[in-house]
């Protein structure tokens, strides 16, 4: 069964260090999103992305945050200066179409960043 | 806000019993959808269940929707050990879907 690949599966950065997290979403979903949970919260929604363009994105997601797709087949996240309260795990999730349509999100197993 | 909420956050029941959670919601939808997530793991898709829809079936699982009352639940029938997970219910948006808080539900042996 196709599924969406995340790497690394841990990172750990100093604070103020530039990091990238990166995904490989199913191969024919068009729709990309990220998502982070903090230990022990909820799962929150950072951004969502199509046709190389952010669609809609959170509060969260602040001049920090990023998002790419540099190629036919990777999704990244770069977040530019972290923050001790960065630290999450997050998680890149994918669909096929829109989800006006009843699409459902196809999550990778996430990376575990860890701001020191 | 979309967002749903679920009751209890955490439920914990023997093996070969029934699991009931709970889920609020405050907006309108188009449709309701419920995941799980093992200890650390991404969320798996279990089930969705669209607004017009008002109950659902699959294996074990038996989702019920209530768009009057913006509710819905999710049963899990004859437990297994291996249901033992976290379960969210979510509200899909024009390009975003948001969970709730989620039920903690541990299954003992």
């Amino acid at each position: 069964e196709p599924e969406v690949t995340q790497t690394p599966s841990h990172q750990v950065t100093q604070m103020g260090q530039e990091v990238i997290l990166r995904c490989v979403p199913i191969s024919n979903h068009l729709y990309f999103y990220w998502y982070r949970q903090i230990l022990g919260q909820k799962v929150e929604f950072l951004v969502s992305f199509y046709n190389n363009e952010i669609s809609e994105k959170s509060e969260i997601f602040d001049d920090q945050f990023s998002v790419e797709r540099p190629d036919g087949s990777n999704f990244t996240l770069k977040i530019r200066s972290t923050k001790l309260e960065d630290s999450a795990m997050y998680f890149c999730a994918s669909s096929r179409d829109r989800l006006s349509t009843n699409e459902k999100l196809f999550f990778g197993s996430g990376t575990q960043l860890s701001v020191l | 806000s979309q967002q749903g909420e679920e009751d209890p956050q955490a439920l914990s029941i023997q093996e070969g019993e029934n699991a009931t959670m709970n889920c609020s919601y405050k907006t309108s939808i188009n449709n309701l959808q419920w995941y799980r997530q093992n200890s650390g793991r991404g969320l798996v898709h279990l089930i969705l269940i669209r607004s017009n829809e008002r109950e659902k079936h699959s294996g074990r699982l038996r989702v019920t929707l209530d768009t009057s009352k913006k509710s819905s639940s999710l049963l899990i029938t004859a437990s297994r050990a291996a249901d033992t997970a976290s379960y969210f219910c979510a509200t899909s948006g024009a390009s975003k879907i948001i969970f709730g808080s989620g039920t903690r539900l541990s299954i003992r042996p």
